[in-house]
């Protein structure tokens, strides 16, 4: 079965600075992967996503992942971190034959002013 | 565009009760999906309905069952309420058929607590 692990349940950067959360997968077949946002007592947002098209995949709010096969990653980033980026981060894959999305445990991001 | 919308927002039960929830899929959608959210958690895979049939799983016991009805909604019914059943309960929906990478849009949640 599919799975996604995210290194790191919390991470600090400072306002202005890279943000980089982490997210490795496992899978047998060609996955489908998404990055979600989750602000408090709200739902999931979609900030980008990977479907076997380009590898480097531009989002919402300056987000961007890229898929790296060789190394089963689809790390997220954002050149220069906002107050309003903190949040919960989830990534999540999807594949044919296991259509059940699933997610990581979340990377908590805080942005220290 | 309305997008995926559930309710109520909030439900207190106690143990042993039957509660539902239900959910909206946003506009042109025809797929609804459950998950459960714990405390600190990522989301659960509960089910998937399409069709008004229950197409996926997730490794869950009986005691949660749904429905989706001709217009798409959706109910989610958990019965015999455990305490571990306190979760934000979510629903997403998606254009289906066999269009897995399309994105699931989700709903705000329902939060369920068990005394």
């Amino acid at each position: 079965a599919q799975s996604v692990t995210q290194l790191g349940s919390h991470v600090s950067v400072s306002e202005g600075a890279l943000v980089l959360l982490r997210c490795n997968y496992s899978s047998s077949v060609p996955p489908y992967l998404f990055w979600y946002v989750q602000y408090p007592n709200q739902g999931l947002q979609l900030l980008l996503k990977y479907t076997s098209a380009a590898t480097l995949v531009k989002g919402i709010n300056g987000f961007e992942a890229e898929f790296k096969k060789s190394e089963t990653s689809f790390h997220l980033t954002k050149p220069s971190a906002h107050m309003s980026d903190a949040a919960e981060y989830f990534c999540a894959v999807i594949v044919f034959g296991n259509e059940k999305l699933t997610f990581g445990t979340g990377t908590r991001l805080t942005i220290i002013p | 565009d309305a997008g995926v919308t559930q309710s109520p927002t909030h439900l207190i039960k106690t143990r042993g009760q039957q509660v539902t929830l239900r959910c909206s899929p946003k506009s042109g959608h025809d797929t609804v999906s459950w998950y459960q959210q714990a405390l600190g958690q990522g989301p659960q895979f509960i089910f998937q309905y399409y069709e008004e049939e229950e197409r996926q799983r997730g490794n869950f016991p009986d005691r949660f069952s749904g429905h989706q009805f001709p217009n798409y909604s959706s109910e989610l019914n958990v019965n015999a309420l455990l305490l571990g059943d306190s979760a934000l309960y979510l629903c997403a929906s998606s254009l289906q058929g066999v269009r897995i990478q399309q994105p699931q849009h989700f709903g705000d949640g329902t939060r369920l607590s068990i005394l």
